[in-house]
Parts: C-alpha cells; structure tokens; sequence
C-alpha cells in the first residue's frame, strides 16, 4: 500500500520555539494533504487542508499564523509550529490523499509527531 | 467530535467474542472509513464503504452502512488480544474533500 512518512517521530522542544514537522508521500504523488492533532484519549482533529502550490485551509479556530503550512511539491507538506507553548503539546498527524485511481478514495496516514513543549 | 459520534466509548471484552462499535455521523458522505489506532500510534486503515454498499467484509471484519440513519457499525468477530486498539469512523462528506473521525471506541480484549 502507500507510504507517508513523517519527520521526526518525535520532538521535545522549549517554549517559545519554532518546530518543523515534515509529511511526505513516499511512492506516490498528493496533490492534497492534511493535518490532524491528537490529545490524549481523544480523536483526530482536522486542523488544515494543504493543497499543492496554494494556500492552505485551515479549519476553524486553528490559527493559521500559528501553524504554518507548506506544501510545495506533490510528496511534501511541512507542518511549523510557531514559538510553541506547552499547550501545544500533541500528537500530530498527516495524511495525504492520492490522485487519481483508488487512491483518491482513501487517505493514507503518516506514523505521527509526537510534539512535547517544556 | 467535529463529525459525529461512536458508542460504546470503551468496550471490553474476553477473547474470542465479538465486538461491535457503532458510529453516526452528520451530514451526507461519499464514503466511511474505519481505522484502527494503537495507544500513541498512527493509524490502520481497515475499511472503506462506499455510500451505495451497504455491508462489506474484510477478514473478522463486517462493516454495515445505513445512510438514512447516518450509522454504521464495526463487528469484529472472535476477537484477540491483538485487537485491543481504539478504532476511528471517518466520513468523506459529500461535495468535501476532507476526512472528518468520530470521537471513537477503545477496545479491550482480555486474554
């Protein structure tokens, strides 16, 4: 099946920094990707549609200064969390959908960046 | 949730029996999707249904749609440990392109 992978798996950063996360479809090309955060015990929560050579969309109540998406080509979407607080503390996830064939039907998920702000 | 909801929120059970985690949602759907996540990592996906199929099987698992009651339900059969995960539905809205989840389930197989 496809593969997305994301970098790093894992990040513990202090407050007040800025932390890339990167999402990149590995044998396929997305012309649209997504990104998600997780709480504990809780679900997935849609912060953003990106979408290749254009601006992302962000859903409502993500701030859109605070979480700066980019996805310039059809196998990467960046994730930056800027000056991030201990609230931002989370579980992120992305996930990109194919074009064309089935995989347009499906959404393929990275592993996930486990982000832990001190 | 931003979608919908799932019931039970926790289900435990021994090995061997069935599971079955129900989902609703809110508005019309292209299609539904189940996923499975274990504790702090990503996601399976388990199985899609169109809007027009109105049951499909994959293995232990049986996936039922009803679209006028905006429900589907996820039987896992002759459950195992293994299975122990929390399982997501997630909607294709119709006319949308995202992928909204439910709040989901935690499934608990005791071995």
């Amino acid at each position: 099946g496809a593969v997305v992978s994301q970098h790093p798996s894992r990040v513990i950063c202090k407050s007040g920094t800025s932390v890339k996360i990167e999402c990149r479809s590995l044998d396929f090309q997305a012309t649209t990707m997504f990104w998600y955060r997780q709480f504990p015990k809780q679900s997935l929560m849609l912060m953003a549609t990106s979408n290749e050579g254009s601006k992302a969309t962000y859903e409502q109540g993500v701030e859109k200064d605070k979480f700066l998406i980019n996805h310039a080509s059809l196998t990467l979407s960046t994730l930056t969390v800027t000056s991030a607080h201990p609230e931002d503390s989370s579980f992120y996830i992305c996930s990109a959908r194919g074009w064309g064939s089935d995989r347009a039907d499906t959404q393929y998920f990275g592993p996930g960046t486990r982000l832990t702000v001190l | 949730s931003q979608q919908g909801e799932e019931d039970p929120q926790a289900l435990s059970i021994q090995e061997g029996e069935n599971a079955t985690m129900n989902c609703s949602y809110k508005t019309s759907i292209n299609n539904l999707q189940w996923y499975r996540q274990n504790s702090g990592r990503g996601l399976v996906h388990l199985i899609l249904i169109r809007s027009n199929e109105r049951e499909k099987h994959s293995g232990r698992l049986r996936v039922t749609l009803d679209t006028s009651k905006k429900s589907s339900s996820l039987l896992i059969t002759a459950s195992r440990a293994a299975d122990t995960a929390s399982y997501f539905c997630a909607t294709d809205a119709s006319g949308g392109f995202k992928t909204i989840f439910g709040a989901g389930t935690r499934l608990f197989v005791k071995a």
